[in-house]
C-alpha cells in the first residue's frame, strides 16, 4: 500500500533553516509528483509547491519562492523540503502528498511539525 | 490566484440530517480540477471527492459532490457522528493550487 513517511518534529530558531523528509513506499516513486502543503495551527491549507521525482522538475507557489526548496533522492525514494530564513510565521505542520493527474492529493504523509521559536 | 470562497464556515447538524457546503471560485474551473477533503482533529486531510463528483476509494455513498464553472457543492446526505471534521475544497486548475478556508462540521 502507498505510504508517505515523514521525518519528526523540529524545533528551530529564527533565521535558521530546516530540511524535512518524506519517504515513499508501496509504489513506483517516479510515477507521481509530490506536493508539500503547509497548515498553520487552526488555519487552512496552503500549497507550497510540487516536484516531479523522475525529472527533478519543480513548480512553486510564488508566495514560497525563496522560502522553500524541493529536492528528491531517487535512490531512497525520498522527497525533501528545505525551509530557509525561518520566522515564527513558518511555525506549522508541513505535509507531503502525492499529486494525481488532476492535481488532487490522494495519499498524504502524517505531517511534520516545525516550530520556530527563540 | 484562484480564490475559493467556502461557506458556511461552520455547521452544527443532527445525526441523520443532510448538510451541504458550497465552494465558489473567483474564476471558472474545469470540473476535473475541483476536489474535496475531510480533516479530522489531529489528523492529515483525506481525499473524499475528486473531480467534482467522484468518490475516493472507501468513501461511503452518503458523500457526494456536484457543480461546474465557478460554483460547486459537497453534500453529506445523512450525517453520522464519525463525520465530525473540517471539510476543504481545493482547485488544481492553475498555479498556485488553492484551498477553501474550510467548513467545520459539528454534531448537535
Amino acid at each position: 500500500q502507498v505510504q508517505l513517511q515523514q521525518s519528526g518534529a523540529e524545533l528551530t530558531k529564527p533565521g535558521s533553516s530546516v530540511k524535512i523528509s518524506c519517504k515513499a513506499s508501496g509504489y513506483t516513486f517516479t510515477s507521481y509528483d509530490i506536493s508539500w502543503i503547509k497548515q498553520r495551527p487552526g488555519q487552512a491549507l496552503e500549497w507550497i509547491g510540487a516536484i516531479n521525482p523522475g525529472s527533478g522538475g519543480t513548480g512553486y507557489n510564488e508566495k514560497f519562492k525563496g522560502k522553500a526548496t524541493l529536492t528528491v533522492d531517487k535512490s531512497s525514494s525520498t522527497a525533501f523540503m528545505q525551509l530557509s530564513s525561518l520566522t515564527p510565521e513558518d511555525t506549522a505542520v508541513y505535509y507531503c502528498a502525492n499529486n494525481n493527474y488532476y492535481w488532487y492529493f490522494d495519499f498524504w504523509g502524517p505531517g511534520t511539525m516545525v516550530t520556530v521559536s527563540s | 490566484a484562484i480564490v475559493l470562497n467556502q461557506s458556511p464556515s461552520s455547521i452544527v447538524a443532527s445525526q441523520g440530517e443532510k448538510v451541504t457546503i458550497t465552494c465558489r471560485a473567483s474564476s471558472s474551473i474545469s470540473s476535473n480540477y475541483l476536489h474535496w477533503y475531510q480533516q479530522k482533529p489531529g489528523a492529515f486531510p483525506k481525499l473524499v471527492i475528486y473531480s467534482t463528483s467522484y468518490r475516493a476509494s472507501g468513501i461511503p455513498s452518503r458523500f457526494s459532490g456536484s457543480g461546474s464553472g465557478t460554483s460547486y457543492s459537497f453534500t453529506i446526505s445523512r450525517v453520522e457522528a464519525e463525520d465530525v471534521a473540517t471539510y476543504y475544497c481545493q482547485q488544481g486548475s492553475s498555479n498556485p493550487l488553492t484551498f477553501g478556508s474550510g467548513t467545520k462540521l459539528e454534531i448537535k
